[in-house]
């Protein structure tokens, strides 16, 4: 079955490391996303990519890097410049840019 | 800013009634507007959609209005089920802006047995 899948569901992160969430899809989307979610607050765009070898920031991509160096993976990298990472981590895709994402289940990174 | 105000944060509903989530938005280029479910825990899933040149849509259980003078959409749930009970999105995008989704801040529903 064609789908997202996003590793680890569950990270840990000590005060100034650097930790990195996995996004896998094999839809053959072009276009891939990372949000955030915080309660009450909805999703929040962190980065997105519309080609491989291609992204761009979204509304809150400081402390954050991604990178797209194949169609299917879009990895997202926490660094210790986030100074409150603690939240639900949600990758999607779709095709041509938007129009009916389809998301990951998440993952949920907490500081410890 | 907030480009995409969504209402109420949180709606209680006994099982049958209907459910009834509001959004407002600003940008008036936006010419997609989805909805989302979901459940705890999990991502979220796309519910039903409207694009501006209609002013209602059905699936089911689920409709959309949409008004466009007035930059409003809502999600009706007719006869709510327990198996509802989930947050749910209101999103809007624009082909200008490469499609991105802005979404609401989210409504929870819980529909009572």
């Amino acid at each position: 079955d064609g789908g997202i899948t996003q590793s680890p569901k569950y990270l840990f992160r000590k005060e100034g490391q650097n930790v990195t969430l996995s996004c896998e899809q094999n839809l053959n989307h072009d276009a891939m996303y990372w949000y955030r979610q915080d309660p009450g607050q909805g999703l929040r765009l962190i980065y997105y990519s519309q080609i491989v070898n291609d992204f761009q920031k979204g509304d809150i991509a400081e402390g954050y890097s991604v990178s797209r160096e194949k169609k299917e993976s879009f990895p997202l990298t926490v660094t210790s410049a986030q100074k409150n990472p603690t939240a639900f981590y949600l990758c999607a895709s779709s095709v041509q840019q938007g129009d009916g994402y389809t998301f990951g289940s998440g993952t949920r990174l907490t500081v410890v | 800013q907030q480009q995409v105000k969504q209402s109420p944060q949180s709606l209680i509903v006994q099982k049958g009634g209907i459910s009834i989530i509001n959004c407002a938005y600003e940008n008036t280029a936006f010419d997609y507007f989805p909805w989302y479910q979901q459940f705890p825990g999990k991502g979220p899933a796309l519910l039903i959609a409207i694009r501006p040149d209609v002013s209602e849509k059905k699936e089911g259980r689920f409709t959309i209005s949409f008004n466009k003078s007035a930059k409003q959409f809502s999600l009706h749930i007719m006869d709510s089920q327990p198996g509802d009970s989930a947050t749910y999105f209101c999103a809007a995008s624009t082909k200008a802006a490469g499609n991105k989704l802005t979404f609401g801040g989210g409504t929870r529903v819980l529909v009572k047995p």
